[in-house]
């Protein structure tokens, strides 16, 4: 069965405070594994998907990673804006289309 | 305007009543999904569509059905509705094809309350 597990449950920083998010998976092939961020109250946004170990994306203070087991959100110099829960899920080679997700790290960026 | 559009926001129901979801996408994706997100438990595929006459269960469909009305149009129903039916409802939607093209692009959200 695939399994998806997110570390912290919860990240508290100060604002510049960089940090790391961790997605951690056990699949039986990974055919992408997906970032989103959810904000209160609504529907999670797409933020990265990655292919294979090695692979990078970035976006503004954002940086995704992944190896053959885990994946790292790497947030650099966090704003409050930041605050929201971000979302790990993986795409798996017997799973079709079906999204696997993790429970998500709830982070917030205080001033 | 929104690209995944999803009605009613809020619904506050009693239990045995039938609710339907309403999830309307102008992305022009051939594929349209629905989840359901608990506290504790992530989000959980209910029901897809990769088009209009092909529906398929996901984990957890029991208590549910769905129509696709369109290419754009997919509706979640409950039947008859039962308190741990409440969570929050969530329409995704993806394009046809390999790749990046299986992004799977969500909704506001439906949060449901079953008394």
């Amino acid at each position: 069965e695939d399994q998806v597990t997110q570390s912290p449950e919860a990240l508290r920083l100060q604002e510049g405070e960089s940090s790391s998010l961790n997605c951690s998976y056990t699949v039986s092939g990974l055919r992408g594994l997906f970032w989103y961020r959810q904000d209160p109250g609504k529907g999670p946004e797409f933020l990265f998907t990655l292919y294979s170990a090695g692979e990078e994306k970035e976006k503004e203070r954002l940086k995704a990673t992944l190896t053959k087991k885990e994946s790292f959100l790497h947030i650099t110099a966090p704003k409050p804006e930041d605050s929201a829960t971000y979302l790990c899920a993986v795409r798996t080679t017997g799973g079709g289309n079906k999204l696997t997700f993790g429970t998500g790290t709830q982070l917030k960026v205080e001033l | 305007d929104a690209d995944v559009t999803q009605t009613p926001r809020n619904r506050i129901t009693k239990t045995g009543k039938r609710i339907m979801l309403e999830c309307s996408q102008t992305k022009g994706h051939d594929r349209m999904y629905w989840y359901r997100q608990d506290p504790g438990l992530g989000l959980r595929l209910i029901y897809y569509s990769f088009d209009v006459k092909d529906i398929n269960k996901g984990e957890i469909s029991d208590g549910y059905s769905v129509s696709r009305q369109a290419q754009a149009k997919f509706s979640l129903s409950l039947e008859s509705a039962i308190p741990n039916q409440t969570a929050l409802y969530f329409c995704a939607t993806s394009d046809t094809g390999t790749g990046s093209a299986d992004t799977q692009y969500f909704g506001p959200g439906t949060r449901l309350t079953v008394l």
